[in-house]
């Protein structure tokens, strides 16, 4: 029973480049969500999805895309890495957006240079 | 904007002692509050998720609590261990927006032997 796996663990980025950040879950999670961790600003929700074809944008979406193509991924995009976004980045699903318990991978670590 | 404040930032307590950790939120109309655990470099694991028609949840040492009307929860740790050393954070659901869950800021514990 794998949960919630993230895919890279750890990326070191130069600025400017692009990558993505892969989300997967096999719980038939409706809703899939991004937070990115920083010492002293907690948690904070980048974007979130409450289903297949279905975005919304969080606290802290610049800089950051994402889409919803099935119900089991949820990739993390970002387009011109900035130092800025070094952080820890971690995405959770649960089975409802309401009154789902909230699930969490182990994270991807970031570092952009 | 709904605010969640979990005060001490820090706490250190002898091994077997019984503790309380707090929880406050600005916005009473919660759908759902959550506590989770993160040990060090990883991922938040739940521990108990209470909805807004609930007072308290039970899991093992642990009870969390809710009061809506104060604006608080609280989880209490039984007979604590040294392996309930970690980060415990609270993230509280508002009806208005449910897929966006708010965070504390978390209560680093440490349980000393």
């Amino acid at each position: 029973n794998a949960g919630v796996t993230q895919t890279p663990k750890f990326q070191v980025l130069k600025t400017g480049q692009s990558m993505t950040l892969q989300c997967a879950q096999d719980m038939n999670h409706e809703y899939m969500s991004w937070y990115r961790q920083d010492p002293g600003m907690g948690l904070r929700l980048i974007h979130y999805s409450v289903g297949a074809g279905i975005t919304d944008q969080g606290e802290v979406p610049n800089g950051y895309n994402v889409s919803r193509s099935t119900t089991e991924d949820f990739p993390l995009r970002l387009l011109s890495a900035a130092p800025s976004q070094t952080s820890v980045y971690f995405c959770a699903s649960s089975y409802d957006p309401g009154t789902g318990e909230l699930f969490f991978g182990e994270g991807s670590r970031l570092t952009v240079l | 904007k709904q605010e969640v404040t979990q005060i001490p930032a820090a706490l250190s307590v002898p091994e077997g002692e019984n503790l309380v950790l707090n929880c406050s939120f600005t916005d009473s109309a919660i759908y759902n509050l959550q506590w989770f655990r993160q040990d060090p470099g990883k991922g938040l694991t739940s521990l108990l998720l209470i909805q807004s028609s609930q007072r308290e949840q039970t899991s093992g040492r642990l009870n969390a609590s809710l009061d809506k009307s104060s604006g608080r929860s609280t989880l209490y740790i039984a007979a604590s261990q040294p392996g309930d050393s970690a980060t415990y954070l609270c993230a509280v659901r508002l009806w208005t927006n449910a897929g966006k869950s708010t965070f504390g800021d978390g209560t680093t514990l440490t349980v000393k032997p």
